[in-house]
């Protein structure tokens, strides 16, 4: 299967530790995407890489959290000191290169982030 | 502000009963509007991209349309497989951020 994979599927720390998430795009996937997503909700916008660079980050972002695109390949998403607000589905999506400004994006399936 | 709403937040179908999805949009610039699937515990999977009013686009039992203002996701002949969480997005002018709605539960009994 060459999806989007996610590591590690769940994720359960104490408050006030430290969590790095990692995501694999599809190959040849230039564009990644992070969000959120809480119980019934739909996926919150957090960053995206366009290959190494990222370019958009959302307002809302905390400066506990940090995402890296090393290389332009896989990318980590980091909760510093988390909080128990923090608990939630972190999603990973990637879209191919293309000459379409709008392109849809492939998930990942998630890993799941429970603080207590 | 940008803002994406999507009715009914459940819907309880049987099998074979047709029936629509409704997503509203409030946002500055429209580039794209999306739909996708959600099952338990899983990414969602894409299904449609619609870029302006008047689009259509159909897969399977499910049709796709968009006004200036919203979104219909019709469900035609549905069978029990169609279960799942369908969400909409909207991507805002030139950005990346890609606003989602919080999604309709759609249960098809047999």
């Amino acid at each position: 299967d060459t999806g989007v994979s996610q590591d590690p599927r769940h994720k359960i720390t104490k408050r006030g530790q430290n969590v790095t998430f990692r995501c694999d795009p599809i190959s040849e996937h230039n564009r990644l995407y992070w969000y959120r997503q809480t119980l019934g909700q739909g996926p919150e916008f957090l960053t995206y890489f366009q290959n190494e660079a990222q370019l958009e980050k959302s307002r809302l972002l905390s400066d506990r959290f940090s995402a890296e695109r090393p290389k332009g390949s896989f990318s980590t998403l980091e909760i510093q000191r988390t909080e128990q607000g923090d608990s939630a589905m972190y999603l990973c999506a990637s879209s191919p290169p293309t000459l379409v400004d709008s392109y849809e994006q492939y998930f990942g399936p998630g890993t799941r982030l429970t603080v207590t | 502000e940008d803002q994406v709403t999507q009715s009914p937040e459940a819907l309880r179908l049987q099998e074979g009963e047709s029936s629509s999805l409704n997503c509203s949009y409030t946002v500055s610039g429209l580039r794209g509007l999306f739909w996708y699937r959600q099952d338990p515990g899983k990414g969602p999977e894409f299904l449609f991209t619609l870029y302006s009013a008047g689009e259509e686009k159909e897969k399977e039992r499910l049709k796709a349309t968009l006004t200036k203002k919203e979104s219909f996701l019709h469900i035609t002949a549905p069978k029990p497989e169609d279960s799942a969480t369908y969400l909409c997005a909207v991507q805002v002018n030139y950005g990346q951020n890609f606003v989602f709605g919080p999604g309709t539960r759609l249960s098809v009994l047999p």
